[in-house]
């Protein structure tokens, strides 16, 4: 079935560690990629997107991710994460006008 | 903050209930989407609109759902009698056509609980 897959529902890391969150959706032909993240009490807010160009895309509050068409992979890393970075993350895939989210990842950072 | 605005916030409601909810988009978009979140879940999407008109409606929509927007404005989702699996979040988006290169902008969403 076509579906987009977070690699890890809930990671815990301290302060200054570095990130990745992994991401696989099963879709071919051209896709619009996503991560959005949710802090807590918070919408879903847009970190970044990948929509054509750039394999590496930059986001907000230094985020970036890195699409690999070959492995239909678009994972999320963040070199040195920080206690406000605790929040859940979403992969997610715009497809025929409508996005296909993955089911999340909750990223706990100790202080 | 001109963002896209939910009411109400939270609805606690009986099995066998009727209820609706509110969206208001960003005023500048036209395209505006419903989803559903459960516990664990990513947002599952329920149904879109261009301007009023109804584009497109997931299975997870059943006869029980209706959508409504018909101003092509704020855009209204009515559950006729609920049940216990109905509750969940519901989220409203929107954004500029065309959606494809188009990031969805969310709400706060409606939290439905069915006691």
């Amino acid at each position: 079935a076509q579906s987009v897959s977070q690699h890890n529902h809930h990671v815990i890391l301290s302060e200054a560690a570095s990130l990745e969150l992994g991401c696989n959706y099963s879709y071919g032909g051209t896709v619009n990629l996503f991560w959005y993240v949710q802090y807590p009490g918070q919408h879903l807010q847009l970190l970044l997107k990948y929509f054509s160009g750039d394999p590496l895309v930059k986001g907000i509050k230094g985020f970036e991710a890195e699409f690999i068409k070959s492995k239909f992979s678009f994972n999320l890393r963040k070199p040195s994460v920080q206690w406000s970075d605790t929040a859940e993350y979403f992969c997610a895939v715009n497809r025929d006008d409508k996005i296909i989210f993955g089911k999340g990842t909750r990223l706990h950072i100790l202080p | 903050d001109t963002g896209v605005s939910q009411n109400p916030r939270h609805k606690i409601t009986k099995r066998g209930q009727n209820v609706t909810f509110r969206c208001d988009p960003i005023s500048e978009h036209n395209r505006l989407y419903w989803y559903r979140q459960t516990l664990g879940q990513g947002p599952e999407f329920l149904t879109y609109f261009q301007n009023e008109a109804q584009l497109e409606k997931s299975r997870l929509l059943s006869d029980r759902f209706s959508a409504e927007r018909p101003k092509g404005s704020f855009s209204t989702l009515e559950i006729q009698r609920t049940e216990q699996g109905d509750s969940a979040m519901y989220l409203c988006a929107s954004s500029l056509a065309p959606g494809r290169n188009q990031p969805q902008h969310f709400g706060d969403g409606t939290r439905l609980s069915i006691l």
